[in-house]
């Protein structure tokens, strides 16, 4: 069975910090890879998503996200933080053509003015 | 810009009764998606639909649980009858397709559910 492992549960940093979150996950074959955010009050949205080619992945608001296959992980990515990244970021694995999305467990991530 | 519409936003209800959840998706997705995420853990699909036809539940407490998109449209999720470990935050999603492992899934806000 496939599983998401996301190593930190919270982070504190300061604005212009700069942001890795890790994400690891187990399956053998080929996955399709997203990272979701959570704003406070928000609804779950989609951040970047990673099917093939590039492992370089830039999604919006500044953030991106690099597929190391060989480590079987998808580390999210942010070079300056801001206030308004402030929220809870979940990374999720497919695995190809079976679908099941399979989220990790989130990391809350509290930035300070 | 349209959204996952999701009904009772909050629910409070004794176990032993029964509760149900409403939701809307996004119009012309073909696919609804049920997730529950109890706090601090991420969301776990419950039922997904592909229109009125279920192509997964796999997941889904059926001895207690139900769920049904009769006209492919508008779903209900039940619960019958609930259990305090039933408390938990339930979503609702929706995608355009039937491409479940690439489609980008819209969430709803969300129907936090307590059981006493």
């Amino acid at each position: 069975a496939q599983s998401v492992s996301q190593h930190n549960h919270h982070v504190i940093l300061s604005e212009a910090a700069s942001l890795e979150l890790g994400c690891n996950y187990s399956y053998g074959g080929t996955v399709n890879l997203f990272w979701y955010v959570q704003y406070p009050g928000q609804h779950l949205q989609l951040l970047l998503k990673y099917f093939s080619g590039d492992p370089l992945v830039k999604g919006i608001k500044g953030f991106e996200a690099e597929f190391i296959k060989s480590k079987f992980s998808f580390n999210l990515r942010k070079p300056s933080v801001q206030w308004s990244d402030t929220a809870e970021y979940f990374c999720a694995v497919t695995a190809r053509g079976w679908g099941k999305f399979q989220f990790g467990a989130g990391t809350q991530v509290v930035v300070t003015p | 810009e349209a959204e996952v519409a999701q009904s009772p936003r909050y629910k409070i209800t004794e176990k032993s009764q029964a509760v149900a959840f409403w939701c809307d998706p996004i119009s012309g997705h073909a696919t609804l998606y049920w997730y529950r995420q109890i706090l601090g853990q991420g969301p776990e699909l419950l039922v997904q639909f592909q229109d009125e036809s279920v192509v997964d539940d796999s997941q889904l407490p059926k001895d207690r649980f139900s769920a049904e998109r009769l006209k492919g449209v508008d779903s209900t999720l039940k619960i019958q009858p609930a259990e305090l470990g039933d408390s938990a935050m339930y979503l609702c999603a929706s995608s355009l397709g039937a491409q479940r492992d690439t489609d980008t899934q819209y969430f709803g806000p969300g129907t936090r559910l307590t059981v006493l």
